[in-house]
């Protein structure tokens, strides 16, 4: 069985530019949810998407967006990239709203330069 | 005050030492406590989850939780340099989402 998988795996990008990350979820499960995660530092929590509605919001500016489609595989979205963006970008996966542990993807690795 | 504090390390053993990680936190709503294991380059791996107080054993690693001092433990037996990772203590609470500490990088040294 695939587990989580992400595209692009890395991606080097301009400040100002747009950049949408993709995720698809292990079959079966319904629940994505986003992190960010600094070099260094623990994942942070961006979104979660379940059954195709926002569930939850970390404390990320309105710059980052995301959806999640019928598939239930997600986009996450940042507009107006600031060299800060840069970072790990983590989608994991559950089978309901994540009560029992997240299965994470390997990650896109953004550098805004 | 974060939310939840691990000591970064980073921390190096000899192959077969005994290896203890550790996370306080601050929420007494958080629940259910796991530990990730991240290598380099790749997303974190769910090693153990627990729900509220006590002790889970999965072959060499044991979680601990003692939520009266709001004290995350994981102790891995025979350490071997295949454990060599970032070790990363998440909590959870009511919500979806995860509250993880900073990590510990983890060396065993063959």
């Amino acid at each position: 069985d695939a587990g989580v998988t992400q595209s692009p795996t890395h991606l080097i990008k301009t400040r100002g530019q747009h950049v949408t990350l993709r995720c698809s979820p292990i079959s079966g499960h319904k629940s994505v949810s986003w992190y960010q995660q600094v070099l260094g530092q623990g994942p942070q929590f961006i979104f979660q998407y379940y059954e195709k509605e926002e569930r939850g919001r970390g404390n990320f500016p309105d710059r980052f967006s995301a959806r999640q489609f019928p598939n239930y595989s997600s986009e996450l979205n940042v507009n107006a990239l600031l060299l800060g963006d840069s970072a790990l970008y983590l989608c994991a996966s559950t089978r309901d709203r994540g009560l029992y542990g997240y299965t994470f993807g390997s990650g896109t690795r953004l550098t805004v330069v | 005050q974060k939310e939840v504090e691990q000591d970064p390390g980073p921390l190096s053993v000899p192959e077969g030492a005994i290896v203890s990680l550790n996370c306080t936190y601050s929420n007494s709503a958080f629940q259910y406590f796991m530990w990730y294991r991240q290598y380099s380059r790749k997303g974190p791996e769910l090693l153990m989850y627990t729900y509220s107080s006590g002790n889970k054993e999965d072959g060499r690693f044991t979680a601990q939780v003692d939520k009266s001092s709001k004290y995350i433990s994981l102790f891995i037996r025979d350490s071997q340099p295949s454990d060599s990772a970032t070790y990363l203590c998440a909590t959870q609470g009511g919500s979806e989402k995860l509250v993880f500490g900073k990590g510990t990088k983890l060396t065993v040294n063959p």
